[in-house]
């Protein structure tokens, strides 16, 4: 079946710092892939979303390019802030309706 | 811009009580959706809902689960009888269509705390 594998936090960064959230996917077919956040106390929100091979989803500074030889979809920023604090889930949606999700990782960044 | 809206967004209840989550999708969506996430743990799919039935079901979503579409606004999730590791977030989502390249919206989510 489907299956999203994401690196493990926390990531603990400095305020301006570089960020690269790794994710990987396993599906069959042409997945569509996200990158959902969730801010402390919140609910999921989209922070992205790429529909096919090669496109590049951004969103706030952030952005994931599809790559469907490595079959990863990496989140990056160049200059992280206080406010970036938060959960991150890749995620993929696929043959079936339903969105598969990775793990989450726990961004934390330090003034 | 259009939300979906989920309540209550804090549940406490004995264990074996029944609950009922309740959620309004975003209005000209087709596709309805639970989700719940087990504190620190992945968001995991329960059960899809389209026209009026299930489209799709997790493992996780047994009988004692169900769903319902009341009325032409809100979208149910019922637990019938609560275990102490239903304790999580629900989160109801909703989308226009299945095509995989629209967004899935979500709730802010419903916390149930079963003691």
């Amino acid at each position: 079946g489907d299956s999203v594998t994401q690196m493990e936090g926390p990531v603990t960064l400095s305020e301006e710092a570089f960020l690269t959230i790794n994710c990987t996917y396993t599906a069959t077919g042409y997945p569509s892939l996200f990158w959902y956040v969730q801010y402390p106390g919140e609910g999921l929100q989209l922070l992205l979303k790429a529909t096919k091979a090669d496109d590049k989803g951004s969103n706030k500074g952030f952005e994931a390019t599809y790559r469907k030889e490595t079959t990863s979809f990496h989140l990056e920023k160049g200059s992280v802030q206080v406010s970036d604090s938060a959960v991150y889930f890749c995620a993929l949606r696929g043959a079936g309706n339903m969105l598969t999700f990775g793990g989450g990782t726990r961004l934390m960044v330090k003034p | 811009e259009p939300e979906v809206t989920q309540t209550p967004s804090h549940q406490v209840t004995q264990m074996g009580q029944e609950v009922i989550l309740r959620c309004v999708p975003i209005s000209n969506h087709l596709y309805f959706y639970w989700y719940r996430q087990i504190l620190g743990q992945k968001v995991e799919f329960l059960v899809s809902f389209y026209n009026n039935e299930i489209s799709e079901k997790s493992e996780i979503f047994d009988d004692q689960f169900s769903v319902e579409r009341p009325d032409g606004s809100n979208f149910t999730l019922k637990i019938r009888s609560t275990k102490l590791e239903d304790s999580a977030m629900y989160f109801c989502a909703s989308s226009r269509d299945i095509y995989s390249g629209n967004t899935i919206y979500f709730g802010e989510g419903s916390w149930l705390t079963v003691v």
